[in-house]
């Protein structure tokens, strides 16, 4: 079966300071797709940053980055110089061979002035 | 207009009302999903639609009954819910099944159940 994992129900972070969001995962299936996503209080779940799991190297878009360990089975979201408007849900995501999308518990990120 | 949209953005029901929520995505997406987001827990996908045909339903009880006329849109219609019902409920598209690129989410329809 697949699982995903989020062990922070929540984290703060100073403004400008990094921060990561952890995730693990299990999966039995070779192929497989990681997904963070974000949601702010208005509910609409945004997508940030994607790492398949053959991808050799670790994604990055603008200040989001993934910290992709396959042999730990984790893929921890880095965000760099937090802003005020980071403050949010973060979902990490997981697509199987099948197509379905499986979240985590998610973390709220509060960031701090 | 782009995206995924669904309308209402809230809704508040009695547990003898019908109602239904719509979803329209103008992505060119063939698969679309309906997720149900309750407090502190995890999203749990509820339907399946691949090129308007159901593929997946996730034990989902019966007052809960999708519809996709066609690959844009996507209902949901309700009827005698519960007060546990009450949740954020998601629409998602992905252009076909496999869903390499993922989903794309609407904004939601948060749902009160009085």
């Amino acid at each position: 079966a697949q699982k995903i994992t989020q062990t922070q129900p929540g984290m703060f972070v100073q403004e400008k300071e990094a921060v990561t969001l952890d995730c693990t995962y299990d999966t039995s299936d070779q192929s497989y797709g990681l997904f963070w996503y974000k949601q702010p209080s208005s509910g609409e779940m945004i997508f940030l940053i994607y790492q398949g799991s053959y991808d050799e190297q670790n994604a990055t878009e603008g200040r989001y980055s993934l910290n992709f360990q396959k042999a730990r089975k984790s893929a921890n979201l880095v965000i760099s110089a937090s802003q005020l408007g980071d403050s949010a849900m973060y979902f990490c995501a997981m697509r199987g061979a099948g197509g379905k999308l499986i979240f985590g518990q998610g973390t709220e990120l509060s960031v701090k002035p | 207009e782009t995206g995924v949209t669904q309308t209402p953005r809230h809704l508040v029901m009695g547990m003898t009302n019908k109602k239904s929520l719509k979803c329209e995505q103008h992505l060119g997406h063939n698969a679309m999903y309906w997720y149900k987001q309750s407090a502190k827990k995890p999203l749990e996908l509820m339907f399946v639609y691949s090129l308007e045909e159901r593929v997946e339903n996730n034990s989902v009880p019966s007052r809960f009954s999708p519809e996709c006329p066609n690959s844009s849109h996507l209902f949901l219609h309700l009827h005698t819910l519960q007060p546990e019902d009450s949740a954020l409920y998601l629409c998602a598209s992905s252009q076909d099944r496999g869903a390499i690129y993922g989903y794309t989410f609407g904004s939601g329809t948060r749902l009160t159940v009085v």
